[in-house]
């Protein structure tokens, strides 16, 4: 079985400041990883997904993540936060080469952006 | 290229009434997810469409959800008869195949029972 825990339903920092959302994951299996970030009245859209390939992902608009198996966590971070980076962010897990496996989410995390 | 549709947007309607929501996923995407998102939360699944066939549906009450895809294109989710505690938005997803692909979302349905 997996699991999902992301730590603060609740991120703010300044423009151009570092983003920093956590995401632990629990899994009985090998794992493969994502984040997903879901804009105001709008669908979630794939930011980036862990596959077993490089430990370090780099996904859309400057994101990136890292998949650190001795700690079990997939954080996601930027280097400097626009003010479009505003959103609900969030991580999710399922079992990599199962077919058969859903993908789990997270509570989300919602990221604050001060000018 | 389009993409996930997903009708209405919004509906409100009285408990116990019935209510259908409409996914019309990306062309040539042959798996298709029905999502709840509670307020607050991330999305659960529901149920999960391989073609026309529901290859999941573990999460899916039974006893007033139901949905279907027919032909393997698009596909209805209903509810009958609503209870308050359906207020939530429901998402439609769609993937080439299989699950660990990436899905693609629609904009959801956000249905409030009063």
């Amino acid at each position: 079985a997996q699991s999902v825990t992301q730590l603060g339903s609740h991120v703010s920092v300044s423009e151009g400041a570092l983003v920093l959302l956590r995401c632990n994951y629990s899994s009985s299996v090998p794992p493969y990883l994502f984040w997903y970030v879901q804009y105001p009245n709008q669908g979630l859209q794939l930011l980036l997904k862990y596959t077993s390939a490089a430990t370090l992902v780099k996904g859309i608009n400057g994101f990136e993540a890292e998949f650190k198996k001795s700690e079990t966590s997939f954080h996601l971070t930027k280097p400097s936060a626009h003010m479009s980076d505003a959103a609900e962010y969030f991580c999710a897990v399922s079992a990599a080469y199962s077919s058969a496996s859903k993908i789990i989410f997270g509570s989300g995390t919602r990221l604050s952006i001060r000018p | 290229e389009a993409g996930v549709v997903q009708s209405p947007r919004y509906k409100i309607i009285e408990k116990k009434q019935p209510v259908a929501f409409w996914c019309n996923p990306i062309s040539g995407h042959n798996t298709l997810y029905w999502y709840r998102q509670n307020l607050g939360q991330g999305p659960e699944l529901l149920i999960r469409y391989e073609n026309e066939e529901a290859v999941d549906d573990s999460q899916l009450p039974k006893d007033r959800f139901s949905a279907e895809r027919l032909k393997g294109v698009d596909s209805t989710l209903k509810i009958q008869p609503a209870e308050l505690g359906d207020s939530a938005v429901y998402l439609c997803a769609s993937s080439k195949t299989r699950n660990t692909d990436t899905q693609y979302f629609g904009p959801g349905t956000r249905l409030t029972v009063l």
